[in-house]
């Protein structure tokens, strides 16, 4: 079945670290990929997208995502980590056969040790 | 421009009672679409829509109708409410996904049924 799967549904990462939050999806083209981020109480943001070209995307608040074929991933990684950074990551696909609607993981829960 | 806007912020309804959830959106955007958060989970597409005067189902459109008679608005219709469809809805817009275009999202409505 197609699907976009988000094994961590919560991770816990010390202020400064860097952080890398996982996605794969089992679209059979190419699909159009997102991130977003969504803050307690709050709607979600555009973090990046990536729909041809360079595989590596970079994103707004220092993020960025690295799109590989091979292994069917799109995974979100930050060098150093706020604790601004503190929200729920969702990854999401737009099926290259049905571009009308956008499919969204379960999401990832990010906190930050002080 | 103010975006996506959705009304009321929060609501508590009686298990029975039926309720609009008011969406308008101000970018000239085709595509609009209705989703449900329930807590802990990521975002199931209810409904969305390509253009005024038409719609299609998503994930879970069961329980709820939905009408596009302008661009610009996108009620969701709830006519016998159900604890189950206790959530939290976002309401988002997008001029066309087929090029990765940007979703916008609305702020949400937290619904409370009784």
């Amino acid at each position: 079945a197609q699907s976009v799967t988000q094994p961590d549904i919560h991770i816990t990462v010390s202020e400064g670290a860097s952080l890398e939050l996982r996605c794969n999806y089992s679209y059979g083209a190419t699909p159009y990929l997102f991130w977003y981020v969504q803050s307690p109480g709050q709607g979600l943001q555009l973090l990046l997208k990536y729909f041809s070209g360079d595989t590596l995307v970079q994103g707004i608040k220092g993020f960025e995502a690295e799109f590989k074929r091979s292994q069917s991933s799109f995974n979100l990684r930050k060098p150093s980590v706020h604790w601004s950074d503190a929200a729920e990551y969702f990854c999401a696909v737009v099926p290259y056969s049905s571009a009308s609607k956008i499919i969204f993981g379960s999401g990832t829960r990010l906190s930050i040790r002080p | 421009n103010a975006g996506v806007t959705q009304t009321p912020k929060f609501r508590i309804l009686k298990i029975g009672q039926s309720m609009t959830l008011q969406c308008t959106q101000d970018m000239n955007h085709n595509y609009m679409y209705w989703y449900r958060q329930d807590p802990g989970m990521g975002l199931k597409l209810i409904y969305y829509s390509v253009g005024a005067g038409i719609t299609d189902k998503g994930e879970v459109p069961n329980g709820y109708n939905v009408s596009r008679s302008t661009t610009e608005d996108f009620p969701l219709r709830l006519e016998l409410a159900a604890p189950s469809q206790t959530s939290v809805y976002f309401c988002a817009s997008s001029y066309s996904l087929k090029t990765g275009d940007t979703q916008y999202f609305g702020p949400g409505t937290r619904l409370t049924v009784l």
